[in-house]
């Protein structure tokens, strides 16, 4: 079936550093690619989506790029902020009919002034 | 603004106790899910409903059931909390996919504590 493998941390990083979280994917088809995250305290919310292979997502700074040769779709930040803490989730909508996300384990990210 | 409600943050129940957590959301979306989330194990599917009265078992059905008797509300049920079911729980809405595009709202979450 369609799995997400993403890194799994926690990371720590310092202020402006560069962020990369990596994320592959196992699917039929081409399925929808979607990062969403976590703030402490909160429920998910989307942070950036790619509907087709080599489609850039882009929101707050990040950037992801779906990846069909290699079955990714590695988050990336130049510069982190420490209002940036919080956890990462990877996830694909399947085509298969199905209305589910599946979703990675999620990555906590914590960043330090 | 678009939103899914959770009737509560917090909850502590008993072991053995009947658990009610309830979902509404304002998108008229067809779809609605429940998770639970714990450390280590990511976001785990239990039930979702694509429709008034319909229902599908997802990953973790088991000691769960759902009542989906309005198309703004979704209901998990604990017939009989365990401490195992100690868990964040979050709910979530989707529109109607016809294409791969199925982006998913999400509640804040009731963190649930079974003693």
């Amino acid at each position: 079936g369609d799995s997400v493998t993403q890194m799994e941390g926690p990371v720590t990083l310092s202020e402006e550093a560069f962020l990369t979280i990596n994320c592959t994917y196992t699917a039929t088809g081409y399925p929808s690619l979607f990062w969403y995250v976590q703030y402490p305290g909160e429920g998910l919310q989307l942070l950036l989506k790619a509907t087709k292979a080599d489609d850039k997502g882009s929101n707050k700074g990040f950037e992801a790029t779906y990846r069909k040769e290699t079955t990714s779709f590695h988050l990336e930040k130049g510069s982190v902020q420490v209002s940036d803490s919080a956890v990462y989730f990877c996830a694909l909508s399947s085509v298969s009919g199905s209305e589910k996300l599946v979703f990675g384990k999620g990555m906590k990210l914590t960043v330090n002034p | 603004d678009v939103k899914v409600t959770q009737s509560s943050r917090y909850l502590v129940k008993r072991t053995g106790e009947k658990v009610f957590l309830e979902c509404v959301q304002d998108m008229d979306h067809e779809n609605m899910f429940w998770y639970r989330q714990d450390p280590g194990l990511g976001l785990r599917l239990i039930y979702f409903s694509y429709d008034v009265k319909m229902k599908e078992k997802g990953d973790i059905p088991e000691g769960y059931s759902v009542s989906r008797e309005k198309k703004e509300r979704f209901s998990l049920i604990l017939e009989s909390a365990s401490t195992n079911q100690t868990s964040m729980y979050l709910c979530a809405s989707s529109t109607l996919g016809g294409s791969s595009y199925n982006e998913q709202f999400f509640g804040p979450g009731t963190r649930l504590t079974v003693l």
